[in-house]
């Protein structure tokens, strides 16, 4: 079974720009979740989406944003960028399990903003 | 909100030494999981463990829940065990969300 994929795998945009990154998670799985890390923050939690729904949000701007569509892959965006959102964006997929859910992570789009 | 302790923060071994990493937590927890962060960024599973011990090679992890405390060890390590280990937790509350630890840098030098 193929992994997470995420497009692009690296991005350098300028102070005011958008993005959008993209997440295609493992066949069978339909709950997306995004990360963003950092060396300061380490990795946090931006936001979850189920069956086309966001189901939980980070602690993160408006500026911040994402959909699922019918397939379950998945997009964030973010707009007006800053240089604080240079990242590591780290999507992940998971299905439930025993207990709880089980996550699996793809490789992850790296943003520079200058 | 949930705190993630992972001690040591770093580590320097010789290769084929062993080690265990420590992870606790402050509350209650659905799920943990144990992940290696390659030298490219991705996070690489090791292991599922809400509870009780697992073992895959030479790796192996045990979570007493009870307590909120998750160990993993690796046996024999080699050079290509470095890397970033990290802790991570389910809370409870039907949210998949992941609180991840600050992380164990491990570095095996031959």
């Amino acid at each position: 079974k193929a992994g997470v994929t995420q497009t692009p795998r690296y991005l350098i945009k300028t102070r005011g720009q958008q993005v959008t990154l993209s997440c295609s998670p493992i066949s069978g799985h339909r709950s997306v979740s995004w990360y963003q890390q950092t060396p300061g923050q380490g990795l946090q939690f931006l936001f979850e989406y189920f069956s086309e729904t966001q189901r939980n949000k980070g602690n993160f701007p408006g500026r911040f944003s994402g959909r699922q569509f019918s397939n379950s892959r998945s997009e964030m965006n973010v707009s007006t960028l800053e240089l604080g959102d240079s990242a590591l964006y780290l999507c992940a997929s998971s299905y439930r399990a025993l207990e709880g859910y089980e996550q699996y992570f793809g490789p992850g789009t790296r943003l520079t903003v200058t | 909100g949930i705190q993630v302790e992972q001690s040591p923060p770093d580590l320097i071994l010789q290769e084929g030494a062993n080690s265990t990493l420590r992870c606790n937590f402050s509350d209650s927890v659905n799920n943990l999981q144990w992940f290696h962060q390659n030298p490219w960024g991705q996070l690489i599973n090791l292991f599922y463990i809400p509870s009780g011990t697992k073992q895959n090679g030479r790796l192996s992890a045990t979570t007493v829940a009870t307590e909120r405390y998750s160990l993993l060890y690796i046996s024999s390590s080699q050079t290509t065990d470095s890397g970033v280990y990290f802790c991570a937790v389910e809370t409870q509350g039907g949210s998949e969300k992941l609180v991840f630890g600050k992380g164990t840098k491990l570095t095996v030098n031959p």
